[in-house]
């Protein structure tokens, strides 16, 4: 089973749309949680990061839930600049800051 | 600008060549980490280097030899490559080793082996 594994896409959704994208991870002792955003050709890029609580950074909401061991992310009113690949993170315990990458979901958002 | 330089941003080399690829970061920053992106496949770490001393070795073949002269910068030699080695090599800078301190990249350096 992979570390953290995601959906690859693509989601193809019109501008102004609402997505959510969802990244299960197998390690349970995992300890911190991001996205980030890979632009195509471009170097990954922190978006946010997860916490237990939810947090929200104006059209973007993650969760977590750590029951079920998922993270996700909400993008509300979709723009065209939003088209990129997600890329879920965890790091495992221990207090190191050994980043565990998804494969990426590949977002495209069309006029 | 993202305050992690690298160089070059496209190699081309034959198997038998001998190359480095270099990184340098003006962040201030204390741990470096060198990570390869295979098309379609999530980025893997490959090394961590932390106040120059390197912490983690992710079981990288012998042909990939990382070398980090002070904070500020970072080399990975390359010798004797495999085409499988071809790739997106990135590297990233963080404040230190600990913590979830985020990480910044660098743009990449594209590798392709002949």
């Amino acid at each position: 089973r992979k570390e953290v594994e995601q959906d690859p896409g693509p989601f193809n959704v019109p501008e102004g749309a609402t997505v959510a994208f969802n990244c299960t991870y197998s390690n349970s002792a995992s300890q911190s949680f991001f996205w980030y955003r890979q632009d195509c050709r471009k170097e990954p890029k922190l978006l946010m990061s997860v916490y237990s609580s939810g947090n929200e950074d104006g059209r973007f909401t993650a969760q977590l839930n750590r029951a079920s061991q998922y993270i996700s992310l909400l993008i509300r009113d979709s723009k065209l600049s939003d088209s990129a690949t997600y890329l879920c993170v965890v790091t495992p315990s221990g207090g190191y800051n050994k980043l565990i990458f998804g494969a990426g979901t590949r977002l495209a958002v069309h006029p | 600008e993202t305050g992690v330089t690298q160089t070059p941003r496209h190699l081309v080399m034959g198997m038998t060549n001998k190359k480095s690829l270099k990184c340098e970061q003006h962040l201030g920053h204390n741990a470096m980490y060198w990570y390869k992106q295979s098309a379609k496949k999530p980025l893997e770490l490959m090394f961590v280097y932390n106040f120059k001393e390197q912490t983690e070795n992710n079981s990288v073949p012998s042909r990939f030899s990382p070398e980090c002269p002070n904070s500020s910068h970072l080399f990975l030699h390359l010798h004797t490559l495999q085409p499988e080695d071809s790739a997106l090599y990135l590297c990233a800078s963080s404040q230190d080793w600990t913590g979830d301190q985020p990480q910044h990249f660098g743009d990449g350096t594209r590798l392709s082996i002949l």
